[in-house]
């Protein structure tokens, strides 16, 4: 079955430094790989997906992420972080044959003035 | 993209009670999606719902305790049943669409159990 680890449950950083949110993923084929955000009393807003092609993926406010099959790893990264970046971060494979997601357990991402 | 709305957005519930979610979609999807998220954790899979089928519950989720309508391809209900002060949590439904099978989310359900 599939699985996601997500190493770190609480990341703080500074305004304007560079991040880096881990995942790790279990899945026997080639994964769906999916970063979504979720702000303090909302829903899940998807930040970027990779299915095929390009192993760095751009996603929406900033965001990348890169495959790396051989180390089973999705990690989301973003160059200089905002305060309104403040947030808890779920990775999540989708699972082809079963038609659903697993997501990880997230991280709580939070920013220093 | 389609928007996904939830009702209501939070409530206060006494144990015992049962409490139905609703969620629309502003267009017709196929499959679609309940989620429990407890405090502080991670997103669990309640069931899969599509249209003109019994809804598909996963591991450790019964029909009785949590009951699934999906009468058209725009709306869904959950039920929480014979709530306790446990279900406390947040409920989300989601949708499946675009390419790679990504998920839109509604805003969330969040249920206090007193």
């Amino acid at each position: 079955a599939q699985s996601v680890t997500q190493p770190d449950i609480h990341i703080t950083v500074s305004e304007g430094a560079s991040l880096e949110l881990r995942c790790n993923y279990s899945y026997g084929a080639t994964p769906y790989l999916f970063w979504y955000v979720q702000s303090p009393g909302q829903g899940l807003q998807l930040l970027l997906k990779y299915f095929s092609g390009d192993t760095l993926v751009q996603g929406i406010k900033g965001f990348e992420a890169e495959f790396k099959r051989s180390q089973s790893s999705f990690n989301l990264r973003k160059p200089s972080v905002h305060w309104s970046d403040a947030a808890e971060y779920f990775c999540a494979v989708y699972n082809t044959n079963a038609g659903k997601s697993t997501f990880g357990d997230g991280t709580t991402l939070t920013v220093k003035p | 993209s389609a928007v996904i709305s939830q009702k209501p957005s939070r409530d206060i519930c006494q144990r015992g009670t049962s409490l139905t979610i609703q969620c629309q979609v502003d267009s017709q999807v196929t499959m679609m999606f309940w989620y429990r998220q407890q405090p502080g954790q991670s997103l669990t899979l309640i069931a899969t719902a599509n249209q003109g089928s019994e809804a598909t519950y996963e591991s450790g989720f019964v029909i009785d305790k949590f009951p699934i309508s999906r009468p058209n391809l725009t709306f869904s209900t959950l039920t929480v049943s014979n709530m306790s002060p446990e279900d406390s949590s947040i409920y989300l439904c989601s949708f499946e669409g675009g390419v790679g099978n990504e998920q839109f989310f509604g805003p969330g359900t969040r249920l206090t159990v007193l």
